[in-house]
């Protein structure tokens, strides 16, 4: 079985850009959530879509924003690119009850310059 | 919101020894804690969780431990191994949540030959 798949796995933008980060769920998974992994802050929870409905969202400003499609596969989109943004991006799919085993992506390593 | 805090940031050990990482959480909704390596370059990896209705569970070398009145849940790692040296996080999450976990900020471990 595949695992989780993000695309791209690197990407370097300027401020002021925008991106979009692509995620392929485990076949079968309808729960994506995207974390925010840096050096300094940890893993920060993104949001959370489940059979395309956001479930959850944490506490980051509206310039990230995300979607989820009928087959399950996740994007999750920066505007307005600023220095912090930096950050390796993952994402992780689950059956989707709530509560349960997350799998990883290998993550977006996003540079903004 | 839930705040999990970790301890120690930083644990060397020597071969063969045991290490134990401490979490604390502070709400009393949380009902699931799992546990993730991260080899350096490497996805996050789940390698044990445990439920708010288990005191503990253990699996092979790795154990975790859960107190529910004190809010505070451990991992051990027995017998460590050169290959046991990652960067460990704990997290808490509930299943009325849908899937967000909330990560402490990591435990780096080394383990010298």
């Amino acid at each position: 079985k595949a695992g989780v798949t993000q695309t791209p796995r690197y990407l370097i933008k300027t401020r002021g850009q925008q991106v979009t980060l692509s995620c392929s769920p485990i076949s079968g998974h309808r729960s994506v959530s995207w974390y925010q992994q840096t050096p300094g802050q940890g893993l920060q929870f993104l949001f959370e879509y489940f059979s395309e409905t956001q479930r959850n969202k944490g506490n980051f400003p509206g310039r990230f924003s995300g979607r989820q499609f009928s087959n399950s596969r996740s994007e999750m989109n920066v505007s307005t690119l600023e220095l912090g943004d930096s950050a390796l991006y993952l994402c992780a799919s689950s059956w989707g009850t709530g509560g349960e085993k997350l799998f990883f992506g290998s993550g977006t390593q996003l540079s903004v310059l | 919101g839930e705040n999990v805090e970790q301890h120690p940031s930083t644990l060397s050990v020597q071969e063969g020894d045991s290490a134990v990482i401490k979490c604390t959480y502070s709400d009393s909704a949380s009902n699931y804690f799992p546990w993730y390596k991260q080899e350096l370059g490497k996805r996050p990896q789940l390698i044990i969780d445990i439920r708010s209705n288990v005191g503990e569970k253990k699996d092979q070398r790795i154990a975790v431990t859960l107190n529910k009145t004190a809010k505070h849940f451990s991992l051990h790692i027995t017998e460590t191994q050169p290959e046991d040296s990652a960067v460990y996080f704990c997290a808490a999450g509930s299943g009325a949540a849908g899937n967000k976990l909330t990560f402490g900020g990591g435990t780096r471990v080394l383990v010298k030959p």
